[in-house]
């Protein structure tokens, strides 16, 4: 079946930017997805890019995708402890139009 | 909006009880979905529903039945609750033409004894 790929750890210092690589299977994927996860609480939507898309920009958050490679990625400028959480990467397959999850990336922010 | 609310929050069953966890929506969202969320294992989907009267089965269903009687609500029920089911359950919420958007709870942690 498909599969999505995240690495599950990232300590960065507050003030230095974070990058969190996921890496996806499915051929058919129309929408791809990052939603983060405070402690906690439930998951909320952070932002995501049409698959026909090579970059997507809003505020401190920077998504590129590499569909050659399969390869999506989040940019987080400036990070704060704010920021720190579990970032999970979703792709929406259109073959089955199912949500296909990472297993989540646990962001740490150190002061 | 409320959004999507659970309850309960927190339970603890005896091996053998039964118990349904309530989801609730205030969106108009057709689409609605059960999660369970173990350490080191994501999140997996246990039913979902596309709407009123509809639904259908995730990748980890047994153990677990959904009704969908109205567009609103989307009950979890445990018929006979194992320690295997021993989980932060999660009901997510999507609107109509749902193309992978999902509104989330707070979620219901759940431990069987």
């Amino acid at each position: 079946g498909e599969d999505v790929e995240q690495s599950l750890f990232l300590s960065v210092r507050e003030g230095d930017s974070s990058v969190i690589n996921c890496t996806y299977t499915d051929s058919s994927s129309t929408y791809l997805y990052w939603y983060k996860q405070e402690p906690g609480a439930g998951l909320q939507l952070l932002t995501y890019i049409f698959s026909n898309m090579d970059m997507k920009q809003d505020q401190r958050l920077t998504v590129l995708l590499n569909k050659k490679d399969k390869h999506l990625s989040l940019r987080i400028a400036d990070t704060q402890t704010g920021d720190s959480a579990i970032y999970f990467c979703a792709d929406f397959s259109g073959n089955n139009r199912k949500l296909i999850w990472g297993l989540g990336t646990s962001l740490a922010v150190n002061p | 909006n409320a959004g999507v609310t659970q309850t309960p929050k927190f339970q603890v069953l005896k091996t053998g009880q039964s118990m349904t966890l309530q989801c609730a929506q205030d969106m108009n969202h057709e689409y609605m979905s059960w999660y369970r969320q173990d350490p080191g294992m994501g999140l997996r989907l246990i039913h979902y529903s596309v709407g009123a009267g509809i639904t259908d089965q995730g990748e980890v269903p047994n153990g677990y039945n959904v009704s969908r009687s109205t567009t609103e609500d989307f009950p979890l029920r445990l018929l006979s609750a194992a320690p295997s089911q021993t989980s932060v359950y999660f009901c997510a919420s999507g609107a109509s033409g749902y193309t992978g958007e999902l509104f989330f709870g707070e979620g219901s942690r759940l431990t069987v004894l």
